[in-house]
């Protein structure tokens, strides 16, 4: 079993509609949570960045977390066809330099 | 926000040749930076972490003797590929943070390498 697994996806919708991107992960010890959006040929940005359970709110981005369940979401409200990207949740190694594990990424394609 | 820069953007090689990839932190001090290789519409996997200053950590599976990475100042870093041979093709990606105890990563916008 992965360390983190997430849906590669694609994942295609019209604009406007409501995304909703998850992960699921298998250490418990994980408590940071982060979602990073990549373009094609790009390298990743940092979206959202949670610690433990509930949910963080920025613009239309929305991050879920459910420690009990070992599972995260993305929402992307009112989506726009610049949100088309691939997006990945990470989540750091407790202790040392704070490696990153990375989910596979979800490609998302929204189209006008 | 934080800025990391990589160059060269793209490079093509012959097989056999060594090819050097740098990685700045253009506004912080990077005291701590990863390297990553990721293949056409796979995940990130970290090659390396390197600490300004001292040797780098390579992940299991990595060849330290073929990718050289030197972290020579708190906004430098580079990656050297040596003696490339096709199957080292890929996007490779550079990542900086502040130190250990931060837990925020900044990306560099990667690295075509083509080796023909």
């Amino acid at each position: 079993q992965k360390e983190v697994e997430q849906d590669p996806g694609p994942l295609s919708v019209p604009e406007g509609a409501i995304v909703s991107l998850n992960c699921t992960y298998s250490n418990s010890a994980f408590q940071y949570f982060m979602w990073y959006r990549q373009y094609s040929r790009k390298g990743p940005e940092l979206l959202m960045y949670t610690y433990s359970s509930g949910n963080k709110e920025d613009g239309r981005f929305t991050a879920q977390v459910d420690k009990s369940s070992k599972y995260i979401s993305l929402f992307i409200r009112d989506s726009q066809p610049s949100d088309s990207a691939t997006y990945l949740c990470a989540m750091p190694f407790s202790g040392g330099y704070n490696k990153l594990i990375f989910g596979a990424g979800t490609r998302l394609a929204v189209h006008p | 926000g934080a800025v990391v820069s990589q160059h060269p953007s793209r490079v093509i090689c012959k097989s056999g040749t060594s090819v050097k990839i740098e990685c700045r932190s253009l506004d912080f001090q990077a005291t701590t930076m990863f390297w990553y290789r990721q293949f056409p519409k796979k995940s990130l996997m970290l090659m390396a972490t390197s600490n300004e200053g001292s040797k780098a950590t390579y992940e299991q599976g990595v060849e330290k003797d073929k990718f050289l990475i030197n972290h020579a100042s708190l906004t430098l870093s580079t990656l050297t590929v040596t003696s490339a041979h096709p199957e080292d093709s890929s996007f490779y990606i550079c990542s900086a943070s502040s130190g250990p105890s931060t837990d925020t990563q900044y990306f560099g916008p990667g690295t075509r390498l083509t080796v023909l």
